[in-house]
């Protein structure tokens, strides 16, 4: 049974600081990885998409990579702002679109 | 860009009383899912729905029913509602490239 971890599960950082957060999953055999964002009380949104082929993917200030032989991911936010608070969630995708979700690291950048 | 939008944000509701919460989509998607997040517990798989007129079990269906009778359109119903059902219930759709939107999330209580 797929199982995903995200450590640390909460994260403080000054503003400016670049910083990683860490993804792993039990199986390797993945379709693809997808990094979330979530404010309090509020949905998903999509920040990108790792299909299993690739090895990573950017938009912005964001970096994730994608070593599926080790299980592992890792979201890299560059030049972090207070507006970058929140929780992120990683999710991997089995055949069908299932995602199975980590807890989340709660980011706290602080001014 | 994809829309989803679910029909409330909050919603307070008594026990035994049956519930529908209804999600709409607006990008043709054949795929739709719907999740549960709690706190310690993370986001888990409900139902999901791959075409009109087809659902299948997630990872925790009991006391919960769905409807798809229209594409854009996926409908998750609680048939009596209980305490333990109090939970923010988060609606997705999924893009061809396997890459999943969310909606808003409905909070919703049953007291």
């Amino acid at each position: 049974k797929q199982e995903v971890t995200q450590i640390p599960a909460a994260l403080s950082v000054p503003e400016g600081e670049n910083l990683v957060l860490n993804c792993s999953f039990t199986d390797s055999a993945i379709y693809n990885l997808q990094w979330f964002r979530q404010d309090p009380g509020k949905g998903l949104t999509s920040l990108l998409l790792i299909q299993s082929s690739q090895r990573e993917q950017t938009s912005g200030r964001l970096n994730a990579s994608l070593d599926k032989s080790s299980g592992r991911s890792t979201l890299y936010i560059a030049a972090s702002q207070p507006g970058d608070s929140a929780t992120y969630l990683c999710a991997v995708s089995s055949q069908g679109g299932k995602l199975i979700f980590g807890q989340g690291t709660e980011l706290s950048v602080k001014p | 860009d994809v829309k989803v939008t679910q029909s409330s944000r909050y919603l307070v509701k008594r026990t035994g009383e049956k519930v529908f919460l209804e999600c709409v989509q607006d990008m043709d998607h054949e795929n739709m899912f719907w999740y549960r997040q709690d706190p310690g517990l993370g986001l888990r798989l409900i139902y999901f729905s791959y075409d009109v007129k087809m659902k299948e079990k997630g990872d925790i269906p009991e006391g919960y029913s769905v409807s798809r009778e229209k594409k854009e359109r996926f409908s998750l119903i609680l048939e009596s509602a209980s305490t333990n059902q109090t939970s923010m219930y988060l609606c997705a759709s999924r893009t061809l490239k396997d890459e999943q939107y969310f909606g808003p999330g409905t909070r919703l209580t049953v007291t």
